[in-house]
């Protein structure tokens, strides 16, 4: 069965120091992964995903099809990255998404 | 463009009630997907509209169901409200029935239901 797995709810790191949030999946299939972002107040969005292989905001994220992780990366981090973080894995028409990692980053 | 907007923004209803979310897609889309986000978890897909039709569902019992409207928009209707269904539901629209191009998928803000 499909299933999505961030095993930290809330991530604490000083600003400037490396991030690195946690996603692990379940998957028969070739899998389709998304990091979808929600700052506080706003509605759910796209952060990126693994077909791409682009770079948003100082973020990336390699898919690891050995050890079945997506883990989302990034070298500094800044007070605006803050947010609740959600994995997702796409197959057929629809998301399965993890139940997410809240990062606070301390000034 | 006012991206993908739900109303209402939230209500309360009672054990028992039914209750009705609709949903407006992003200009341009056609095809819209209702999920559940209860409190501390991540967004569980219902089901998925497109040409009027439920084209997939998730694991939700039949008390759910929908309805997608000529001008693409959606509902979603809940009846026999449970306590577990308090929850944000979200609409998601896309073009298409390739959801998972990442890009193409918008969310709106959900609709808050607390059931008492």
């Amino acid at each position: 069965a499909q299933r999505v797995t961030q095993p930290e709810k809330l991530l604490s790191v000083f600003k400037g120091a490396p991030v690195e949030l946690k996603c692990n999946y379940s998957y028969s299939g070739s899998p389709e992964l998304f990091w979808y972002v929600q700052y506080s107040r706003q509605r759910l969005q796209l952060l990126l995903r693994h077909i791409s292989r682009e770079s948003i905001k100082g973020f990336t994220a390699d898919l690891n099809k050995g050890e079945t992780s997506f883990h989302l990366k990034k070298p500094f981090a800044q007070e605006e990255d803050s947010a609740m973080y959600y994995c997702a894995l796409g197959t057929g028409n629809q998301f399965y998404f993890g139940t997410g990692t809240s990062l606070t980053v301390i000034p | 463009d006012a991206g993908v907007t739900q109303s209402p923004t939230h209500l309360i209803k009672t054990r028992g009630q039914q209750v009705t979310l609709r949903c407006s897609p992003k200009s341009g889309h056609d095809t819209v997907s209702w999920y559940q986000q209860a409190l501390g978890q991540g967004p569980q897909f219902i089901f998925q509209y497109y040409e009027e039709e439920e084209r997939q569902r998730g694991n939700f019992p039949d008390r759910f169901s929908g309805h997608q409207f000529p001008n693409y928009s959606s509902e979603l209707n809940v009846n026999a409200l449970l306590l577990g269904d308090s929850a944000l539901y979200l609409c998601a629209s896309s073009l298409g029935l390739s959801e998972y191009l990442g890009n193409t998928i918008y969310f709106g803000e959900g609709s808050w239901l607390t059931v008492v």
